[in-house]
Parts: C-alpha cells; structure tokens; sequence
C-alpha cells in the first residue's frame, strides 16, 4: 500500500493569502496524483489531476506541482469558499488518500 | 448533467451484509468509464472499496477484497455494493463516483452520499 502522508495537519490563513498543500507519497507515484476539495456535507470534489492538471471547471487560483514522491498544491490567493478539507490520492498502484489538511480561516 | 445517487439501508447489524445501489442519470453506465465506490468514516478520511466496468471487470481494494462484492446493472443504468461480514469499523458515509476519462482511478462525479451505521 502507498501511504500519502499530507502537511500540514490544519492551516489557518487569511482570505487573500497564499496557500501551500504538501503530500508526500511513501514510494514513487510518478505522477499518477490528484487532489480533491471537500465542503462539510458535501462529496469530494476533483481539483487537480495527474499532479497538475486542472479539472474542468476548476479557477486558476488553484495549481498542483511534483512528480515522484512529493507534490504540493497551492492556492495563489484565497477566496472564502476555499476553506475547507483538502485530500490528495494517488492511484500509482491501487487508489489511496491522504489522511487531508483542514484549511480553516485565520 | 451526471448525477449519482446513492440508496440502501441506513443501518445494518454487525455479522450481516451491507447493500448498496447507485444509480446514475446523465451518463450511460455503458459509456467508457469506470464506476466506483469510497466511504469515510465519520470524521476520518476517505478510503476507495474499489471500481467496476460496465464489462463487469472490477478491482477492489486487497484490505477489502475478500468481503467485496460489486456488480453493475446496465438495463437500470445502475451498480451495487454488497460488503459483508461488516462490524463497527464499516460504520461511514458511502459514496459512489464515476472515473474521469483518462483514468479509471480519479473520480469527477460523486454521489451525495450516504451514511451507513452498523449497528445491533
């Protein structure tokens, strides 16, 4: 089993700030990683995918970088709807995720 | 517009099996996709049970395998979960979810989801 290991645990920032997402993977994934938003309440929703691809629908604010073991997604200026859980998955070998980083208002 | 939804009972009794069907509306689930199944335990992360074609090719999560079940009903536009011998441990909001285009393993529609309580 790859095991993604996210950091920070929780990251408080200000609307307007940047954002730095780190995960890293126990082996190498290539690129073979995606990172997904979730709202409370709410299903998880695709942002980024084979490391740096937006998914459709998804603002520039958001990009995703890394290859091999450690990937990072940064959020260039925050909007009040980003603050929410964030995972990343990989699916190098049998999907999984990371345990998320809560991005929470400062 | 792709929309999933999940249905099933909200509560199963430890030992028994845990059934779930999603049905989808917007896409046929004989289109070239893969169709999955992730839950999260209350407050935790999300964990992928595994995905299944409209082939009825699957592949399960190997922690999972051996109590997994998927099938998938193309006359209904529909795929179920069967999961048993659940215990406490199998307690979380199960989600269905359909693959991207390029990969079978990254998901772009989800279903609201739905908890599950396993629970005498």
């Amino acid at each position: 089993e790859i095991v993604l290991t996210q950091s920070p645990a929780t990251l408080s920032l200000s609307p307007g700030e940047r954002a730095t997402l780190s995960c890293r993977a126990s082996q190498s994934v290539s690129s073979y990683l995606a990172w997904y938003q979730q709202k409370p309440g709410q299903a998880p929703r695709l942002l980024i995918y084979d490391a740096s691809n937006r998914a459709t629908g998804i603002p520039v604010r958001f990009s995703g970088s890394g290859s091999g073991t450690d990937f990072t997604l940064t959020i260039s200026s925050l909007e009040p709807e980003d603050f929410a859980v964030y995972y990343c998955q990989q699916c190098s070998h049998w999907p999984t995720f990371g345990q998320g980083t809560r991005l929470e208002i400062k | 517009q792709v929309l999933l939804q999940e249905s099933g009972p909200g509560l199963v009794k430890p030992s028994e099996t845990l059934s779930l069907t999603c049905a989808v509306s917007g896409n046929s689930i004989g289109s070239d996709y893969y169709w999955g199944w992730i839950r999260q335990p209350p407050r935790k992360g999300l964990e992928w049970i595994g995905s299944i074609y409209h082939s009825g090719s699957t592949y399960y999560n190997p922690s999972l395998k051996s109590r997994v079940t998927m099938s998938v009903d193309t006359s209904k536009n529909q795929f179920s979960l069967k999961l048993s011998s659940v215990t406490a441990a199998d307690t979380a909001v199960y989600y269905c979810a359909r693959s991207t285009v390029t990969s079978r393993d990254y998901f772009d529609y989800w279903g609201q989801g739905t908890l599950v309580t396993v629970s005498s």
